[in-house]
């Protein structure tokens, strides 16, 4: 059971826009804490995606954005392209725990 | 830019140490924290615990009793030791340099853990 919430699986066909939510709690994302969104694709280690809530490293597409509210994140991708088909997680941190790294279970995106 | 390695077993046998080195390939090793992750086969991402150059560590509270990770600065590198392995521990395990965010991630090794 993970600290954040996020759904299994999401599709989009090519050019559509599909969102990805990662729900915390008032002990981690509902206090503040920063979120930062990774991109897995199959075989391969992660890959910073987002970092704190809807910031890019260089090199990351502007299809990709992140926002937060509340004791919840999102990860929007617009303009779907088959290579997006990839495994994304959501992470935080949790302060009940002394501030210790939280990851959302991760979510399977399908590029129809 | 930086690189990561991974290094050490990948068969270790119930109730004995899984040892992992991530080799650092600049110096950047008194700047940044140093993590290690894991992830069991078909699931998600699990953070183990991290060092600084300064020897500050923290774990996950749920493998606190059983990890150790240090740190040797002048060498550039960083280890891993987790005790009493069980089945559970076999997963895919990476290092990753955090700024403010796990920014640099090693390959991964798969480290299985049966007899």
């Amino acid at each position: 059971q993970s600290v954040l919430t996020q759904p299994p699986s999401v599709s989009g066909a090519p050019g559509q826009r599909v969102t990805i939510s990662c729900t915390g709690s008032s002990s981690n994302i509902g206090a503040g804490a920063d979120v930062h969104w990774y991109q897995q694709l199959p075989g391969t280690a992660p890959k910073l995606l987002i970092y704190v809530e809807n910031n890019r490293p260089s090199g990351v597409p502007d299809r990709f954005s992140g926002s937060k509210s509340g004791t919840s994140a999102s990860l929007a991708i617009t303009g779907l392209q088959a290579e997006d088909e990839a495994d994304y997680y959501c992470q935080s941190y949790d302060f009940r725990v002394n501030g210790a790294v939280v990851f959302g279970g991760g979510t399977r995106l399908t590029v129809l | 830019h930086v690189q990561l390695r991974e290094s050490g077993p990948g068969l270790v046998k119930p109730s004995e140490t899984l040892s992992l080195t991530c080799n650092i390939s600049d110096g950047s090793i008194s700047v940044y924290s140093w993590h290690w992750l894991r992830q069991p086969p078909g699931k998600g991402l699990e953070w183990i615990g991290y060092v600084y150059s300064t020897g500050k560590r923290d774990y996950n509270p749920s493998l606190r009793s059983r990890v150790i990770i240090s740190v040797d600065s002048l060498n550039h590198h960083f280890s891993l030791h987790l005790t009493s392995v069980t089945a559970a521990d076999t997963a895919v395990y990476y290092c990753a340099r955090k700024t403010v965010a796990f920014d640099t991630w090693g390959q991964g090794t798969l480290v299985t853990v049966s007899s």
